[in-house]
């Protein structure tokens, strides 16, 4: 079954520095997605990309997050000055349709810890 | 503030009960609804949609949609303690872009005690 791929697993990183997560969306999938969780709370949107551009984004989605498909496989998010409120689950998901959606296919996530 | 709502939990059943999980919606709008599933500290886990009205029956799970009360629920037969997990509530909200944006419930915890 396609999987949607997520480095890494997990990420420690100090407070002030830029850190990129990185996702391979189901190959085939147009539509992709950033979501992020912190520990005990609800699942978050951050972001939706479409036709290589931001469609969507939350109030959490500020000037410090940007995300891009720099080679036509991998999708990243970029934070670039990381708090100790950025650690969290970070969650990649794709979709192969907009009008006919069937859920999303999420990564298996990126842990991130700021210290 | 569009919002999911659902009881946190914990939801205990006996193993081989009905558990029966329960989320409420805000946006009268919303035209698809979905149960994740989500074992600690992992990523979620799509386990049924649902779309109209009625109920919707894919093996153990039954997803009920009753959009008048905005009510979404999601049965579980023959609980197993391998069904012990978080479940998630999504209701995808229409906005007006060419993506889907999902909000999530907090989820409900179940205990499938053997």
């Amino acid at each position: 079954e396609p999987e949607v791929t997520q480095t890494p697993s997990h990420q420690v990183t100090q407070m002030g520095q830029e850190v990129i997560l990185r996702c391979v969306p189901i190959s085939n999938h147009l539509y992709f997605y950033w979501y992020r969780q912190i520990l005990g709370q609800k699942v978050e949107f951050l972001v939706s990309f479409y036709n290589n551009e931001i469609s969507e984004k939350s109030e959490i989605f500020d000037d410090q997050f940007s995300v891009e498909r720099p080679d036509g496989s991998n999708f990243t998010l970029k934070i670039r000055s990381t708090k100790l409120e950025d650690s969290a689950m970070y969650f990649c998901a794709s979709s192969g349709s907009s009008l006919d959606f069937r859920g999303y296919t999420f990564g298996s996530g990126t842990r991130l810890t700021v210290v | 503030q569009k919002e999911v709502e659902q009881n946190s939990g914990p939801l205990s059943v006996p193993e081989g009960a009905i558990a029966s999980l329960n989320c409420t919606y805000s946006d009268r709008g919303s035209q698809s609804f979905f149960w994740y599933r989500q074992y600690s500290g992992k990523s979620p886990e799509l386990i049924m949609s649902i779309y109209s009205n009625g109920d919707k029956e894919d093996g153990r799970f039954t997803a009920q949609l009753n959009k008048a009360s905005q009510y979404v629920s999601l049965l579980i037969r023959d609980s197993q303690p391998s069904d012990s997990a978080t479940y998630l509530c999504a209701v995808n909200i229409l906005t007006g872009g060419a993506t889907n944006k999902l909000i999530f419930g907090t989820g409900t915890l179940l205990a499938v005690q053997p």
